[in-house]
C-alpha cells in the first residue's frame, strides 16, 4: 500500500524562527511530490517537484526532493505569524493521473 | 479566473440519506478529483474523472459515487449515509490530472450526519 508519512505532526515556533517540515515516500509509479498550505479552507498549491536535488523556492519557502532516499523537505526562513497552517505533502503518479496520496500533515504554528 | 467552485459549502444529513455535492472545476480544467477529509485519516483520494469518465477510483465502498458532465462539471453522490461519512469533501481540477500539473482545489463542502 503506498504511504506517505509526515513529520512532526504538529510544531509550535515564534516568528522569525527557520521550520522544516519533513515528507517521505512508499508509493509505486512515483511521478511527482507535491506541497500545499491549508489554512481554513481549501489547500493551496506550493510546489511540485519531479527532479531530485532541484530546489524550488518562492519567497521564505523552499522545497527539495531526493528520489534516492525518498523524502522531501520544506523549509520555511523568517517565519510569520501569516504561515501557521496545516502543511500538506502528496504524491502523483505516473498512470494514476487525477490522484494523489496525501501526508497526514504538519500543523505549523508562528507565535508572535 | 474563477476558482474552483464547490456547493453547497454546508449540509447536514441525517443517518440513511443520500446526498449529492456539486463541484465546478476552473475554465478549461476538464480532470476532477474528489476527497475525503477527516481528523483521522486525512485527506483520502474518492475517485477522478476526466472527459465524463471515472479514470480512477481510492477505496471506498459503492455508497460513494460521481458523475462528470459534457461541461466539466462533476457531481458526487453518497448514499445511505452513515455517521463516518461526515468529513469535509474537497475537490480539486487540474488541466489533464495531476501528472503534471498541480491540482486546484475548492474550499469544500462540510457534511454533518446526525
Amino acid at each position: 500500500e503506498d504511504k506517505v508519512v509526515q513529520s512532526p505532526l504538529s510544531l509550535v515556533v515564534h516568528e522569525g524562527d527557520t521550520v522544516t517540515l519533513n515528507c517521505s515516500y512508499e508509493v509505486t509509479n512515483f511521478r511527482s511530490l507535491l506541497w500545499y498550505k491549508q489554512e481554513k479552507k481549501a489547500p493551496t498549491f506550493l510546489f511540485m517537484l519531479t527532479s531530485s536535488g532541484i530546489e524550488k523556492k518562492s519567497g521564505r519557502l523552499s522545497s527539495i526532493l531526493d528520489k534516492k532516499e525518498l523524502f522531501s523537505i520544506l523549509n520555511i526562513t523568517a517565519t510569520q505569524t501569516g504561515d501557521s497552517a496545516v502543511y500538506l505533502c502528496a504524491v502523483g503518479y505516473n498512470t494514476n493521473a487525477g490522484k494523489s496520496t496525501f501526508g497526514d500533515g504538519t500543523t505549523l504554528t508562528v507565535k508572535p | 479566473k474563477a476558482g474552483v467552485t464547490q456547493t453547497p459549502r454546508y449540509l447536514i444529513k441525517t443517518r440513511g440519506q443520500q446526498v449529492t455535492l456539486s463541484c465546478s472545476p476552473i475554465s478549461g480544467h476538464r480532470s476532477v478529483s474528489w476527497y475525503q477529509q477527516t481528523p483521522g485519516q486525512g485527506l483520502q483520494f474518492l475517485f477522478e474523472y476526466f472527459s465524463e469518465t471515472q479514470r480512477n477510483k481510492g477505496n471506498f465502498p459503492g455508497r460513494f459515487s460521481g458523475r462528470q458532465f459534457s461541461n466539466s462539471r462533476s457531481e458526487m453522490n453518497v448514499s445511505t449515509l452513515e455517521l463516518g461519512d461526515s468529513a469535509l469533501y474537497l475537490c480539486a481540477s487540474s488541466l489533464e490530472g495531476a501528472i503534471n500539473q498541480p491540482q486546484h482545489f475548492g474550499d469544500g463542502t462540510r457534511l454533518s450526519i446526525l
